[in-house]
């Protein structure tokens, strides 16, 4: 069954602080992994698109790196502001249909303190 | 910024009503999306299209249907709205050709909260 597990659940930190975010998935057969940052009422924004061929990339203070061996993407964010205060998504979508199906994950409720 | 819009952002309504959640997309893309998310949940399909006059259902059953007229036009309809729709429904779409098609990027609306009481 193809599913995105991510941790932690909720994660709270204080402003300028760094932070990782976890993300394990099993979808196969795979196709790019991607991060969104969802503000509360909001639709999610892309930060960051992987494929199997990238391990890293980033997105100003948003890093994202990728083990397509081991199914696991990190999202590590430096300096945190409060306009990080967001959930952050974690999103795989296979190559095994026409239309491209992408497999959520529930996110990380991230809160950063001033 | 994504040029996609949902109307309303916010809807409080009875049971019983008949309510339409309008998307609309200036970007041209052929694929569009609608997806229902419970807070602290992840997103779930419940249709999409594949262009004009094309819709299919997706994963999570839905007592909601749509309808794809124009290419920019993607609006989802309850004919009675019962408190168990009660959630945020959020609008996507994606192009078929460029540089995002690869990637089946999706750009996302700012979504409508309905509440059914």
């Amino acid at each position: 069954k193809n599913q995105v597990e991510q941790s932690p659940q909720s994660l709270i930190i204080l402003e300028g602080k760094n932070c990782t975010l976890q993300c394990n998935y099993t979808v196969s057969p795979f196709s790019n992994l991607r991060w969104y940052k969802q503000d509360t009422g909001r639709g999610p924004v892309s930060l960051t698109i992987m494929t199997f061929s990238e391990n890293t990339k980033s997105n100003g203070r948003y890093t994202a790196t990728l083990d397509a061996d081991t199914k696991q993407s990190s999202l590590h964010i430096t300096a945190s502001q409060l306009s990080d205060s967001a959930s952050y998504i974690c999103v795989v979508s296979d190559r095994g249909s026409t239309l491209g199906r992408l497999y959520f994950g529930r996110g990380t409720q991230l809160t950063v303190w001033p | 910024e994504a040029d996609i819009y949902q109307t309303p952002r916010y809807l409080v309504i009875g049971t019983g009503k008949k309510i339409t959640l309008e998307c609309s997309q200036t970007m041209g893309h052929d694929k569009m999306y609608w997806y229902q998310q419970d807070p602290g949940m992840e997103l779930h399909l419940i249709h999409y299209s594949y262009g004009v006059n094309s819709t299919e259902k997706g994963d999570l059953s839905s007592e909601s249907t749509v309808s794809r007229i124009r290419t920019e036009h993607f609006p989802l309809t309850l004919e009675s709205a019962r408190p168990s729709h009660t959630s945020q429904y959020l609008c996507a779409s994606s192009p078929s050709q460029g540089r995002h098609s690869s990637y089946n990027e999706q750009f996302f609306g700012p979504g409508t909260r309905l509440t059914v009481l």
